[in-house]
């Protein structure tokens, strides 16, 4: 069964440059979710979309932006990054009823 | 304010043991929803299981079974004979779901768990 993807897999940045996150959700979900993982820490929610706007928001910098697609797809795009931007980045897609959320491998992204 | 607790932070077990993981949580709503997920070495998270707080049934997966128990706020997972497989960070998480609550996911700290050979 398709699960979600995300690209790139991984993501070597300097301070104060930019990235880009793509998310593909799974054919059919409607629903897209973004976390951020940081070393040894739990999941943190960031920002959901459905049906291209935004449903929900988090702890989200303000250098964060995202959002979804007319063929779902999501993307995050985080600007002036930080040293503490290093992290794991997460989509979930969910489909209509947005209960159980499907995980993809996530984005190990790394400024230096 | 949702809220996740799991008290363990790392377990460690010899093979063919039974461990069971704790997760107790906080919550209004009167709708929601509680989850375990799975996360191996390789960094994925697994979805493992969903409870949705009306249904108070125990749930048995193989070598997994989950313990809800409302009266006591909690919602702990049970691996019986443990292989060096299952050894992963396991989270348990809350949303309020999708009928007016919020579909964030409240994750707990996670449990480490280690399954010696």
């Amino acid at each position: 069964a398709a699960g979600v993807i995300q690209s790139p897999r991984h993501l070597i940045k300097e301070k104060r440059e930019t990235a880009t996150l793509k998310c593909y959700p799974i054919p059919r979900h409607d629903t897209v979710y973004w976390y951020q993982q940081g070393p040894g820490q739990d999941p943190q929610f960031l920002i959901s979309f459905y049906e291209k706007m935004q449903s929900d928001k988090g702890s989200i910098p303000d250098r964060f932006s995202a959002q979804q697609f007319s063929d779902y797809h999501s993307e995050l795009n985080m600007s002036s990054l930080e040293l503490g931007d290093s992290a794991l980045y997460f989509c979930a897609s969910s489909p209509a009823g947005r209960v159980i959320q499907y995980f993809g491998a996530g984005t190990r992204l790394s400024v230096l | 304010a949702q809220k996740v607790t799991q008290a363990q932070t790392e377990i460690s077990v010899v093979e063919k043991e039974d461990v069971t993981l704790d997760c107790v949580y906080e919550t209004r709503d009167t709708t929601y929803y509680l989850f375990w997920y799975k996360q191996p070495p390789s960094g994925e998270l697994v979805f493992l299981i969903r409870r949705n707080s009306f249904d108070e049934q125990n749930e048995i997966s193989g070598r997994y079974s989950w313990n809800f128990q409302k009266s006591t706020s909690s919602f702990n997972f049970t691996i019986t004979a443990s292989q060096v497989v299952d050894s992963a960070v396991y989270f348990c998480a809350l949303n309020g779901g999708a009928q007016g609550g919020s579909e964030k996911l409240v994750f707990g700290k996670g449990t480490k768990l280690t399954v010696n050979p």
